[in-house]
């Protein structure tokens, strides 16, 4: 079974253009969770979905950023207009959505570089 | 609101010393779930261990060993008789019990623990 899929593995981005990263759940898997980390800190929550609905989006900032899980295809999580402050590890976690408080399965997250 | 904390940030140990990671945490839940994950220089989380608040029992498998407090808040991660391989960021985690939740998880910053060979 393939574990989360995420790609790309590292992305560069120029400031004010647009980073898309997606996010790929174990099969079998209907809700997806997004994280940032940020160097030398701890893994922030942004956003968690199920397929086709935003469930709890309090930890996304109100601006710039935007996350989608569609019926067919990855989750994507986009940010426009990309400033330095960005630039961090983005993780993306499944879980098959049984139940609540199911361990999640992380993929190797998306590496963003903002030059 | 919900807080985990690990104070330690950094550990360094030589290969076969048993070594403890510190985890507090805050929430108001009488119900909540608490968590370990391992961050190898891969990047990828692996999952260790999740622990329900009313399950106060310690728990051992292998070379690891959970102790669960709740009276002080505290879940504390051993590695017994540490090897290279264990050099990792371990993080604990505590999670809700809410629907809206889901299975989100409320991260405490991480111990790099290395391991010298």
């Amino acid at each position: 079974n393939a574990g989360v899929m995420q790609n790309p593995r590292h992305l560069v981005r120029r400031r004010g253009q647009e980073a898309r990263l997606r996010c790929s759940p174990m099969k079998g898997h209907s809700h997806v969770y997004w994280y940032r980390q940020l160097p030398e800190e701890g893994l922030k929550f942004m956003v968690y979905l199920q397929k086709e609905n935003i469930i709890d989006e309090s930890g996304m900032p109100k601006e710039r950023f935007s996350a989608e899980f569609p019926k067919e295809g990855p989750s994507i999580l986009r940010i426009q207009q990309v400033v330095r402050g960005d630039s961090a590890a983005y993780f993306c976690a499944s879980s098959p959505g049984d139940r609540i408080n199911e361990k999640l399965f992380f993929g190797s997250g998306t590496q963003l570089s903002v030059l | 609101a919900q807080k985990v904390t690990q104070a330690q940030t950094e550990i360094s140990v030589v290969e076969k010393e048993d070594v403890t990671l510190d985890c507090v945490y805050e929430t108001r839940d009488t119900t909540y779930y608490l968590f370990w994950y391992k961050q190898p220089p891969s990047g990828e989380l692996v999952f260790l261990i999740r622990r329900n608040s009313f399950d106060e029992q310690n728990e051992i498998s292998g070379r690891y060993s959970w102790n669960f407090q709740k009276s002080t808040s505290s879940f504390n991660f051993t590695i017994t008789a540490s090897q290279v391989v264990d050099s990792a960021v371990y993080f604990c985690a505590l999670s809700a019990v809410r629907e809206t939740s889901g299975s989100r998880l409320t991260f405490g910053e991480g111990t790099q623990l290395t391991v010298n060979p």
